[in-house]
């Protein structure tokens, strides 16, 4: 059975950087073709992809966050993490990992975290 | 970017009725195409990939069909369970881009 989590610090100060944990249980990082993604969502707006991981290592951000995203994984542990540095109010959203098998779609989703950018 | 073009943004339906979401891409997509249903707890699950494919546990009720930069979402005979949010997703470029959302309520 496919799970995730994910967990934040539900709120957080303007400049400062977010980090997120994404951990999972009933695939491993380290098998071909499995990746873990981090998609956001404002409260009452559409999802945002931000990034990929794969079990290669390889990454892809979405640009628009311009260098402000570091996704990273710990296979031993079943986890990805998401940082965003320098996180202003337009980064209030709740934040959802997901699994993908390469050339399928996000196939299993957590529960989502809320995370609050406010000072 | 790609930008996804969701229609409608609202619709309203009856239960039993024949319902589609369209989905229109700014350029072609090479059927790179899924689609997803959020409930109001905020619970995502996948329901068609690569247009027309259905995920394992999806109800049968449920189609996708499209080419180049039109795709659409059927839903044959609306379930109680099927009112909710629905979302395109295009996987065929970095970065992966999602529609706008279309609600789908009880009228």
């Amino acid at each position: 059975q496919v799970t995730l989590k994910e967990s934040g610090p539900g709120i957080l100060q303007p400049s400062q950087t977010l980090s997120l944990t994404c951990t999972f249980s009933g695939f491993s990082l380290s098998t071909y073709g499995m990746g873990v993604g981090w998609i956001r969502q404002p409260s009452g707006k559409g999802l945002e992809w931000l990034a990929n991981i794969w079990w290669d290592d390889d990454k892809y951000y979405n640009p628009s966050l311009k260098n402000r995203l570091t996704i990273s994984k710990d296979t031993s542990n079943n986890q990805a993490f998401l940082k965003i540095t320098n996180v202003d109010t337009a980064d209030t959203a709740t934040y959802y990992c997901a699994r993908i098998n390469y050339g399928g779609p996000f196939d299993y989703w957590g529960q989502g975290v809320m995370v609050t950018v406010s000072s | 970017d790609i930008q996804m073009t969701q229609s409608p943004s609202s619709l309203p339906a009856s239960l039993g009725e024949r319902v589609t979401i369209s989905c229109r891409a700014s350029q072609g997509i090479s059927n790179n195409l899924n689609w997803y249903q959020q409930k109001p707890d905020g619970t995502i699950k996948p329901l068609i990939y690569y247009t027309s494919n259905l995920q394992s546990g999806v109800p049968s009720r449920f189609s996708g069909s499209g080419s180049g930069t039109d795709y659409s979402l059927t839903i044959s005979s609306l379930e109680p369970e099927d009112f909710a949010m629905y979302y395109c997703q295009q996987d065929a470029s970095f970065p992966n881009t999602f529609g706008a959302g279309t609600k789908l309520e009880l009228k």
